[in-house]
């Protein structure tokens, strides 16, 4: 069955960067699509950027642009997603969505917490 | 910058139907912006319902159903269960770009 696994909660300070894992199984790492996208505590969510995991090819929101780095690796069938100059702001729940071609936005990771907090 | 709107709240009684709509700031929605709609209930992750307007996760019930409607996207719950109630979401499409709608707050009563 298809699963993405999160790494666990963080706090960092204001200033730093961050650096959350999702790692999937179940299916061909390089043939769909992963996304990442994130809430603040009682917000809506809020699309990241997405990997094209099979070349690599990235596209991200302008909002976060410059700031967000997502990478893959292909032989531990895992994405990355990097923010730095991290502030208050960027308190939220952390998740990667898988993007299937042929069943939409369908898998979730289970979410990571990271808090800014000086 | 684009926005994406949906009802904050609805309110539906047990065994009713109700429709959500998720509208864009660009004009009229269509397929080409292969709407997503998602429930989210407190302190889960969201769960996949419906992808390119229409269609059904292998898991989504058959009271939900996903349609364009008046230039908006649109959720319909027929026969309301009061495991229905949650935030829904709806995702669009923008050439590469994905925005989410503000979500709408279901209540069952």
């Amino acid at each position: 069955q298809v699963q993405l696994v999160q790494s666990g909660a963080e706090v960092q300070k204001p200033g730093a960067s961050l650096m959350v894992s999702c790692k999937a199984s179940g299916y061909t790492f390089t043939r769909e699509t992963l996304h990442w996208v994130r809430q603040a505590p009682g917000q809506s969510l809020e699309w990241m950027g997405w990997i094209n995991t099979g070349n690599g090819n990235t596209k991200y929101s302008q909002k976060f642009q410059g700031r967000v780095t997502i990478t893959r690796d292909t032989s531990a069938s895992t994405t990355y997603m990097e923010l730095s100059s991290l502030r208050s702001e960027d308190t939220a729940v952390y998740y990667c969505v898988r993007q299937s071609g042929s069943s939409g936005f369908d898998y979730w990771g289970q979410g990571t917490l990271v808090t800014v907090s000086s | 910058q684009t926005v994406v709107t949906q009802e904050p709240s609805l309110t539906v009684s047990p065994g009713g139907t109700v429709t959500l709509t998720c509208a864009s700031s660009t004009g009229a929605v269509s397929s080409g912006y292969f709407p997503n709609w998602f429930q989210q209930k407190p302190g889960q992750a969201p769960r996949a319902l419906i992808y390119s307007t229409s269609n059904k996760q292998s898991w989504t019930p058959a009271r939900f159903s996903g349609s364009l409607l008046g230039g908006k996207a649109a959720l319909t719950l027929s026969g309301v269960q009061p495991e229905d109630e949650a935030d829904y979401y709806c995702l669009l499409h923008y050439g590469g770009d994905w925005v989410f709608g503000g979500g709408t707050r279901l209540i069952v009563l």
